[in-house]
């Protein structure tokens, strides 16, 4: 069956980096879309970002947008999210979620790793 | 983009319906039928209740569907059960391969 799940969340300083993983089981990523949505404490969630079936073209949220970076690992069949220059309003819980086939919705989701900025 | 706009709260009875809104705008909402809607306990992941507006994947009672008009999208719970009371969000496509999300509507079963 289908599952996906994230590790590499800690807590980090602002400015410092981290880079979080998602381990993908029951399917291959050379076969789907997968995208990280988050949820800062308290808060709704908010997507980050997305990478194609194939690797070829990632999108992301302004606001992470030239910090963050969304690859994956064919051969780990893992995806990847490193994140630079964090600022304490990346303080979330970060989920990988698999795209749908054909569609604009996210079918499933990891449990996800818990990402805290702060000095 | 702005985030889709949920009320904060809704609340119900077992037994009756309730109707969770979602309002975008012409960019979103209003011009794309992908409207999505998850499903989440706290502490756990959101869990995909409805897609392409309307939608059920397998799994997912008939208790739960979804309708749209205009820029604002619905979903409908119907014979309220303890176990549905959660948050909600809405998602929609937002061109490109962006995704707007709702803010979150907590359901409370009475």
């Amino acid at each position: 069956q289908v599952q996906l799940v994230e590790s590499g969340g800690g807590v980090v300083q602002p400015g410092g980096s981290l880079r979080l993983s998602c381990a993908a089981s029951g399917f291959s990523l050379s076969n789907f879309g997968m995208h990280w949505v988050r949820q800062a404490p308290g808060k709704g969630l908010e997507w980050v970002t997305f990478i194609q079936y194939d690797g070829s073209n990632q999108y992301y949220t302004d606001s992470v947008s030239g910090r963050f970076t969304i690859s994956r690992d064919k051969s780990r069949n893992t995806l990847y999210l490193q994140m630079n220059s964090l600022k304490a309003e990346d303080t979330a819980v970060y989920y990988c979620a698999r795209d749908s086939v054909g569609g604009w919705h996210f079918d499933y989701w990891g449990q996800g790793t818990l990402v805290t900025v702060s000095s | 983009q702005s985030a889709l706009t949920q009320s904060r709260s809704v609340s119900g009875s077992p037994g009756q319906s309730v109707t969770i809104s979602c309002t975008g705008t012409t960019s979103d909402i209003g011009v794309y039928n992908y409207v999505s809607w998850y499903q989440q306990h706290p502490g756990k992941a959101p869990k995909l209740m409805i897609y392409d507006v309307s939608k059920r994947p397998s799994g997912v009672p008939d208790r739960f569907s979804g309708s749209k008009s205009g820029n604002t999208a619905s979903l409908i719970i119907s014979g309220l059960q303890a176990e549905d009371e959660a948050d909600y969000y809405c998602c929609s496509y937002a061109g490109g391969y962006t995704r707007l999300f709702g803010g979150g509507t907590k359901l409370t079963v009475l």
